[in-house]
Protein backbone atom coordinates (compact mmCIF):
# COMPACT_ATOMS: atom_id res chain seq x y z
CA UNK A 1 0.00 0.00 0.00
CA UNK A 2 1.04 3.67 -0.88
CA UNK A 3 0.17 6.73 1.04
CA UNK A 4 1.87 10.27 1.25
CA UNK A 5 1.83 12.67 3.97
CA UNK A 6 2.15 16.51 3.89
CA UNK A 7 3.16 18.03 6.73
CA UNK A 8 1.74 21.42 7.38
CA UNK A 9 -2.25 21.88 5.72
CA UNK A 10 -0.99 25.95 5.83
CA UNK A 11 2.54 27.62 5.12
CA UNK A 12 2.41 31.06 4.74
CA UNK A 13 5.70 32.93 3.50
CA UNK A 14 6.57 36.60 2.71
CA UNK A 15 7.24 37.72 -1.08
CA UNK A 16 11.11 36.62 -1.67
CA UNK A 17 11.45 34.09 0.86
CA UNK A 18 12.35 30.65 0.65
CA UNK A 19 8.95 28.39 0.10
CA UNK A 20 9.53 24.94 1.62
CA UNK A 21 6.72 22.28 1.40
CA UNK A 22 7.09 19.06 2.97
CA UNK A 23 6.30 15.35 1.38
CA UNK A 24 6.45 12.22 3.00
CA UNK A 25 5.68 9.02 1.67
CA UNK A 26 4.81 4.98 2.09
CA UNK A 27 5.67 2.71 -1.00
CA UNK A 28 6.49 -0.71 -0.97
CA UNK A 29 7.68 -0.33 -4.42
CA UNK A 30 10.20 2.27 -5.73
CA UNK A 31 7.59 5.32 -6.37
CA UNK A 32 6.86 7.86 -9.01
CA UNK A 33 6.52 10.62 -6.77
CA UNK A 34 4.90 14.05 -8.30
CA UNK A 35 3.64 17.99 -7.25
CA UNK A 36 1.23 19.85 -8.39
CA UNK A 37 -0.83 22.57 -7.99
CA UNK A 38 -4.18 23.97 -8.04
CA UNK A 39 -6.03 27.19 -7.91
CA UNK A 40 -8.81 28.23 -6.78
CA UNK A 41 -11.79 25.65 -9.30
CA UNK A 42 -9.48 24.35 -11.39
CA UNK A 43 -7.97 21.02 -11.88
CA UNK A 44 -4.16 20.36 -11.19
CA UNK A 45 -1.12 21.73 -13.21
CA UNK A 46 1.97 19.32 -12.52
CA UNK A 47 4.79 21.41 -10.96
CA UNK A 48 7.51 18.50 -11.37
CA UNK A 49 8.26 14.52 -11.38
CA UNK A 50 10.39 11.76 -10.04
CA UNK A 51 10.89 8.87 -11.64
CA UNK A 52 13.73 7.39 -11.71
CA UNK A 53 17.74 8.96 -12.25
CA UNK A 54 18.36 11.67 -11.05
CA UNK A 55 16.82 12.95 -6.91
CA UNK A 56 16.74 16.48 -7.68
CA UNK A 57 14.18 17.66 -10.17
CA UNK A 58 13.61 20.78 -11.23
CA UNK A 59 9.85 21.79 -12.59
CA UNK A 60 8.11 24.90 -13.82
CA UNK A 61 7.53 27.90 -11.88
CA UNK A 62 11.49 27.84 -10.40
CA UNK A 63 9.87 24.94 -8.18
CA UNK A 64 12.43 21.81 -7.21
CA UNK A 65 11.82 18.85 -5.54
CA UNK A 66 14.55 16.57 -4.16
CA UNK A 67 14.01 12.79 -3.90
CA UNK A 68 15.44 11.27 -0.86
CA UNK A 69 14.94 7.72 -0.16
CA UNK A 70 16.63 7.17 3.20
CA UNK A 71 14.09 9.96 4.39
CA UNK A 72 11.41 8.80 2.11
CA UNK A 73 10.71 12.59 1.51
CA UNK A 74 10.02 14.66 -1.52
CA UNK A 75 9.91 17.97 -0.23
CA UNK A 76 8.89 21.22 -2.75
CA UNK A 77 11.19 24.09 -2.61
CA UNK A 78 11.36 27.33 -4.49
CA UNK A 79 14.19 30.47 -3.68
CA UNK A 80 12.11 33.11 -3.74
CA UNK A 81 8.29 33.07 -3.15
CA UNK A 82 6.35 35.11 -5.45
CA UNK A 83 2.74 36.38 -4.99
CA UNK A 84 1.22 34.24 -7.80
CA UNK A 85 2.47 31.46 -5.62
CA UNK A 86 -0.18 31.12 -3.66
CA UNK A 87 -2.44 28.28 -4.39
CA UNK A 88 -2.76 24.49 -3.06
CA UNK A 89 -0.11 22.54 -3.48
CA UNK A 90 -0.48 18.81 -3.69
CA UNK A 91 2.28 15.54 -3.20
CA UNK A 92 1.14 12.75 -4.94
CA UNK A 93 2.51 9.08 -5.21
CA UNK A 94 2.11 6.42 -7.84
CA UNK A 95 2.82 2.71 -8.26
CA UNK A 96 4.47 1.22 -11.06
CA UNK A 97 2.26 -1.64 -10.43
CA UNK A 98 -1.27 0.44 -10.22
CA UNK A 99 -0.96 3.92 -12.47
CA UNK A 100 -3.16 4.90 -9.77
CA UNK A 101 -2.12 8.46 -8.09
CA UNK A 102 -2.37 8.71 -4.03
CA UNK A 103 -2.38 12.20 -3.12
CA UNK A 104 -1.39 14.33 0.21
CA UNK A 105 -3.83 16.13 2.17
CA UNK A 106 -2.60 19.60 0.41
CA UNK A 107 -0.76 22.22 1.38
CA UNK A 108 -2.21 26.03 1.44
CA UNK A 109 0.24 28.49 0.38
CA UNK A 110 0.35 31.60 1.57
CA UNK A 111 2.26 34.61 0.18
CA UNK A 112 2.50 37.93 1.91
CA UNK A 113 3.45 41.16 0.57
CA UNK B 1 0.89 17.31 -24.01
CA UNK B 2 -2.78 15.99 -23.44
CA UNK B 3 -5.51 17.41 -23.69
CA UNK B 4 -8.59 16.89 -21.62
CA UNK B 5 -11.90 18.80 -21.56
CA UNK B 6 -14.30 18.59 -18.81
CA UNK B 7 -18.07 19.98 -19.10
CA UNK B 8 -19.81 21.44 -17.45
CA UNK B 9 -17.11 23.60 -15.24
CA UNK B 10 -19.63 24.25 -13.00
CA UNK B 11 -23.68 23.16 -11.94
CA UNK B 12 -26.45 23.73 -9.90
CA UNK B 13 -29.05 20.97 -9.39
CA UNK B 14 -32.11 20.52 -7.03
CA UNK B 15 -31.73 17.12 -4.76
CA UNK B 16 -33.40 14.55 -6.58
CA UNK B 17 -32.29 15.14 -9.76
CA UNK B 18 -29.40 13.52 -12.02
CA UNK B 19 -26.30 15.36 -13.55
CA UNK B 20 -24.25 14.17 -16.05
CA UNK B 21 -20.22 15.17 -16.27
CA UNK B 22 -18.23 14.62 -19.37
CA UNK B 23 -14.78 13.97 -20.03
CA UNK B 24 -13.25 14.67 -23.24
CA UNK B 25 -9.83 13.35 -25.01
CA UNK B 26 -9.15 15.76 -27.39
CA UNK B 27 -6.00 14.93 -29.33
CA UNK B 28 -5.45 11.11 -27.56
CA UNK B 29 -7.27 7.76 -27.01
CA UNK B 30 -7.66 7.43 -23.41
CA UNK B 31 -8.81 3.72 -22.73
CA UNK B 32 -9.05 4.41 -19.07
CA UNK B 33 -10.41 7.25 -17.15
CA UNK B 34 -10.07 8.28 -13.65
CA UNK B 35 -12.68 10.05 -11.82
CA UNK B 36 -11.64 12.19 -8.74
CA UNK B 37 -13.65 13.66 -5.84
CA UNK B 38 -12.57 16.73 -4.03
CA UNK B 39 -14.57 18.12 -1.35
CA UNK B 40 -13.06 21.59 -0.06
CA UNK B 41 -10.29 22.04 1.72
CA UNK B 42 -9.75 18.68 1.12
CA UNK B 43 -7.69 16.16 -1.11
CA UNK B 44 -8.52 14.57 -3.65
CA UNK B 45 -9.98 10.76 -3.56
CA UNK B 46 -9.75 8.61 -6.50
CA UNK B 47 -13.99 7.44 -6.91
CA UNK B 48 -13.52 4.86 -9.93
CA UNK B 49 -11.68 4.21 -12.88
CA UNK B 50 -13.78 3.70 -16.54
CA UNK B 51 -12.59 1.71 -18.83
CA UNK B 52 -13.37 1.70 -22.36
CA UNK B 53 -15.77 -0.96 -23.40
CA UNK B 54 -16.47 -2.55 -20.14
CA UNK B 55 -17.71 -1.52 -16.78
CA UNK B 56 -15.90 0.71 -14.34
CA UNK B 57 -14.04 -0.35 -11.18
CA UNK B 58 -14.85 1.37 -8.39
CA UNK B 59 -13.35 2.19 -5.34
CA UNK B 60 -14.40 1.01 -1.66
CA UNK B 61 -17.17 2.88 -0.16
CA UNK B 62 -18.17 4.46 -3.37
CA UNK B 63 -21.65 3.80 -4.48
CA UNK B 64 -21.97 2.16 -8.03
CA UNK B 65 -25.42 2.81 -8.27
CA UNK B 66 -25.11 6.19 -7.22
CA UNK B 67 -22.43 7.57 -9.17
CA UNK B 68 -22.81 5.97 -12.96
CA UNK B 69 -19.70 5.48 -14.71
CA UNK B 70 -19.76 5.03 -18.99
CA UNK B 71 -16.74 5.01 -20.88
CA UNK B 72 -18.50 4.67 -24.79
CA UNK B 73 -15.53 4.92 -26.40
CA UNK B 74 -12.13 6.31 -26.56
CA UNK B 75 -12.47 9.91 -26.26
CA UNK B 76 -15.24 10.21 -23.62
CA UNK B 77 -15.68 8.88 -20.46
CA UNK B 78 -19.00 10.63 -18.19
CA UNK B 79 -19.82 10.79 -14.53
CA UNK B 80 -23.28 10.85 -13.66
CA UNK B 81 -24.60 11.67 -10.24
CA UNK B 82 -28.08 10.03 -9.93
CA UNK B 83 -31.05 11.52 -7.24
CA UNK B 84 -28.22 14.33 -5.71
CA UNK B 85 -28.11 15.59 -2.30
CA UNK B 86 -26.63 18.03 -0.91
CA UNK B 87 -23.48 15.81 0.55
CA UNK B 88 -23.12 15.08 -3.03
CA UNK B 89 -21.99 18.53 -3.63
CA UNK B 90 -17.89 18.84 -4.29
CA UNK B 91 -15.60 19.53 -7.56
CA UNK B 92 -15.19 16.63 -9.79
CA UNK B 93 -12.42 15.85 -11.49
CA UNK B 94 -11.46 13.43 -14.44
CA UNK B 95 -7.65 12.11 -15.50
CA UNK B 96 -6.61 10.23 -18.22
CA UNK B 97 -3.23 8.22 -17.28
CA UNK B 98 -0.56 8.36 -19.58
CA UNK B 99 2.57 6.64 -19.19
CA UNK B 100 3.22 5.55 -15.65
CA UNK B 101 5.93 7.92 -15.51
CA UNK B 102 4.29 11.36 -17.39
CA UNK B 103 1.65 11.64 -13.98
CA UNK B 104 -1.67 12.70 -15.30
CA UNK B 105 -3.02 15.45 -17.13
CA UNK B 106 -6.39 16.78 -15.30
CA UNK B 107 -9.72 18.10 -16.33
CA UNK B 108 -10.79 21.45 -14.94
CA UNK B 109 -13.02 19.63 -12.51
CA UNK B 110 -16.59 20.33 -12.09
CA UNK B 111 -18.32 22.01 -9.21
CA UNK B 112 -21.61 20.74 -8.43
CA UNK B 113 -23.87 22.07 -6.07
CA UNK B 114 -26.86 20.98 -4.59
CA UNK B 115 -29.60 22.69 -3.50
Amino acid sequence: AQSVTQLGSHVSVSEGALVLLRCNYSSSVPPYLFWYVQYPNQGLQLLLKYTTGATLVKGINGFEAEFKKSETSFHLTKPSAHMSDAAEYFCAVSASNTGKLIFGQGTTLQVKP
Amino acid sequence: GAVVSQHPSWVICKSGTSVKIECRSLDFQATTMFWYRQFPKQSLMLMATSNEGSKATYEQGVEKDKFLINHASLTLSTLTVTSAHPEDSSFYICAPPGPINYGYTFGSGTRLTVV
